[in-house]
């Protein structure tokens, strides 16, 4: 079975501070990973995926990952936070090609607070 | 495009009640999974379904919670009797069973007192 970490429970920057938040993984397979967001009382949105390929992944809003394979890790960063960030972040994972498994498995999240 | 769609957005009812939760997901797409998310327990995968089949309802709670998806555009997740601790947002998400992208609906806030 799959499972994430996230380290990261609340962290809080100012405005155009660099971001990382830390995303760990558990499986012994293939996987594709995954960043949501969600800001304050709203559902998830997809803010970027790793399927295969080049493992820096940019998505929306300035954000990138980057997979590293030999760490199981796949860490979300933003070169400068703007006050619109301030939400929650989640890590996730499914496996790649299982179609028994194709749910994704989430992190605990990440509370982002970006002061002003 | 129409994302999936969910209903009720907010239900408040009294302990004891039936609540039924609906979910209809984005067209052409045939796996949906229902999740949980508390502050306590974060998102928890409910259950899912592939091509209308249940695939994995490991998640489901206990034999108070039932789904199911009568077609391809349709699916509940029903919780009775229902219970102050199933107070939570219950999200509804699909994808196609050939991608591997996830898209979740605006959730059901159910709060039961």
């Amino acid at each position: 079975a799959q499972s994430v970490s996230q380290h990261n429970h609340h962290v809080i920057l100012s405005e155009a501070a660099s971001l990382e938040l830390g995303c760990n993984y558990s499986y012994g397979g293939t996987v594709n990973l995954f960043w949501y967001v969600q800001y304050p009382g709203q559902h998830l949105q997809l803010l970027l995926k790793y399927f295969s390929g080049d493992p820096l992944v940019k998505g929306i809003k300035g954000f990138e990952a980057e997979f590293i394979k030999s760490k199981f890790s796949f860490n979300l960063r933003k070169p400068s936070v703007q006050w619109s960030d301030t939400a929650e972040y989640f890590c996730a994972v499914n496996a790649s090609g299982d179609t028994g498994r194709r749910a994704l498995t989430f992190g605990s999240g990440t509370r982002l607070q970006v002061q002003p | 495009d129409a994302g999936v769609i969910q209903s009720p957005r907010h239900e408040v009812t009294e302990m004891g009640q039936e609540v039924t939760l609906r979910c209809k997901p984005i067209s052409g797409h045939n796996s949906l999974f229902w999740y949980r998310q508390t502050m306590m327990r974060g998102l928890e995968l409910l259950i899912y379904f592939n091509n209308n089949v249940p695939i994995d309802d490991s998640g489901m709670p206990e034999d108070r919670f039932s789904a199911k998806m009568p077609n391809a555009s349709f699916s509940t997740l029903k919780i009775q009797p229902s219970e102050p601790r199933d107070s939570a947002v219950y999200f509804c998400a699909s994808s196609q069973t050939s991608g591997n992208t996830i898209y979740f609906g605006e959730g059901s806030w159910l709060t039961v007192v």
